[in-house]
């Protein structure tokens, strides 16, 4: 399968704690983006990656948020001291800019719950 | 006023019928739209894209665009039970560092009743 693998799939954590999560893109895709979808929303853009470089990041992101694509492969969006507001599914999707018409393929998701 | 507004929900066709679900969206700049479907518990797969004024068809979905007035639709003729789901709109960024970024609205949820 060469689809966007992501995972763990599901993490359920406490408050205050850390989690990571990790995206596997589509292998001839240069850009990486990571999403925040809560009940009844649609996805909320975080950031996105094109190859190795950071180019945008949501102002709504708090600085517990980071996320990193050392080599231009997969990427890890890490979350600290997690609060109850941050669960929701984080989805990873890639693309080929500017090849292509732009389509976001998406994993499956990361779904984080945070008691 | 949000980037992408999607008609709310949720609405309910029977079988058979067609389901108009409409998008509007604040960037005259924008050049490419998209439809996703998600089904509950899923991760959203792409219907169509369109970035040219008119209708576009691919079997029983038509997605209208009206770059003027800054409207997308989607159409699903002959709604079927498995058409139920959240379709999203998204629409694509034209320029600067988020060229390429697409923007989603809330989503419509979708119910088609035997």
């Amino acid at each position: 399968d060469t689809g966007v693998s992501q995972n763990p799939r599901h993490k359920i954590t406490k408050r205050g704690q850390n989690v990571t999560f990790r995206c596997d893109p589509i292998s001839e895709h240069n850009r990486l983006y990571w999403y925040r979808q809560t009940l009844g929303q649609g996805p909320e853009f975080l950031t996105y990656f094109q190859n190795e470089a950071q180019l945008e990041k949501s102002r709504l992101l708090s600085d517990r948020f980071s996320a990193e694509r050392p080599k231009g492969s997969f990427s890890t969006l890490e979350i600290q001291r997690t609060e109850q507001g941050d669960s929701a599914m984080y989805l990873c999707a890639s693309s080929a800019i500017p090849r292509g018409t732009g389509e976001l393929f998406f994993g499956e998701g990361s779904r984080l719950t945070v008691l | 006023q949000k980037e992408v507004e999607q008609n709310s929900g949720p609405l309910s066709v029977p079988e058979g019928a067609i389901a108009s679900l409409n998008c509007t969206y604040s960037d005259r700049g924008s050049q490419s739209f998209f439809w996703y479907r998600q089904y509950s518990g899923k991760s959203p797969e792409l219907i169509m894209f369109i970035y040219s004024n008119g209708d576009k068809e691919d079997g029983r979905f038509t997605a209208q665009l009206n770059k003027a007035s800054q409207y997308v639709s989607l159409l699903i003729r002959d709604s079927q039970p498995s058409d139920s789901a959240t379709y999203l709109c998204a629409v694509k960024h034209a320029g600067g560092t988020s060229y390429g970024k697409l923007t989603f609205g809330q989503g419509t949820i979708l119910t088609v009743h035997p």
